[in-house]
């Protein structure tokens, strides 16, 4: 069973809309955490936003916020006010305590940001 | 300068050849990875490192071989290349064991093409 599920594949949105990106996860451990990268069309990975299973409030970082519904195994990211540098591919991934601290990726989803 | 470095950034090479990709760091991190990219798969673990002494397979290890010179550097190699080994392959580092929130660092990437 996959660890991280992103199951929206790509997403086109309008220039200054909100977006929201769909992250579930499965895991049986209760410490664990949940990040976000970025990736844009050059291919380095950028670390956006981190949210711990212990943490009561939502992370914001600037523009994105993580939209943490530990009920649900849910950990989207919303970015508020969508611009034209947003476009690239955006992972989902988490780390559980004590699992050799590796982290582990979802397949990714693909925004496109159009002017 | 970039704290994470790989060499080269893109590599072409044939069936059969033997190739090593090379990764430094400048952050002083213990923990260092190896992962591939493939286009709809997200990021697949293949080697990591906690320190020059402890190295240990990812899920998908078959076929490459890793060595941990110094703290700093971390080489993956591929013995004898095949083309599904055609991939983004991404090194990273990080400081885990202090905090969950801990991300890891990653390089700029090397594109590796086996025709």
């Amino acid at each position: 069973a996959q660890k991280i599920t992103q199951t929206q594949p790509g997403m086109f949105v309008q220039e200054k809309e909100a977006v929201t990106l769909d992250c579930t996860y499965d895991t049986s451990d209760q410490s664990y955490g949940l990040f976000w990268y970025k990736q844009p069309s050059s291919g380095e990975m950028i670390f956006l936003i981190y949210q711990g299973s212990y943490d009561e409030q939502n992370a914001t970082e600037g523009r994105y916020s993580l939209n943490f519904q530990k009920a649900r195994k849910s950990a989207n990211l919303v970015i508020s006010a969508s611009q034209l540098g947003d476009s690239a591919m955006y992972f989902c991934a988490m780390r559980e305590e004590g699992r050799d601290d590796k982290i582990i990726f979802g397949k990714g989803t693909r925004l496109h940001i159009l002017p | 300068d970039a704290d994470v470095t790989q060499t080269p950034r893109n590599r072409i090479t044939k069936t059969g050849k033997r190739i090593m990709l090379e990764c430094s760091q400048t952050k002083g991190h213990d923990r260092m990875y190896w992962y591939r990219q493939d286009p709809g798969l997200g990021l697949r673990l293949i080697y990591y490192s906690f320190d020059v002494k402890d190295i240990n397979k990812g899920e998908i290890s078959d076929g490459y071989s890793v060595s941990r010179q110094a703290q700093a550097k971390f080489s993956l190699s591929l013995e004898s290349a095949i083309p599904n080994q055609t991939a983004l392959y991404f090194c990273a580092t990080s400081d885990f064991g202090q905090s969950l929130g801990d991300t890891q660092y990653f390089g700029p990437g090397t594109r590796l093409t086996v025709l």
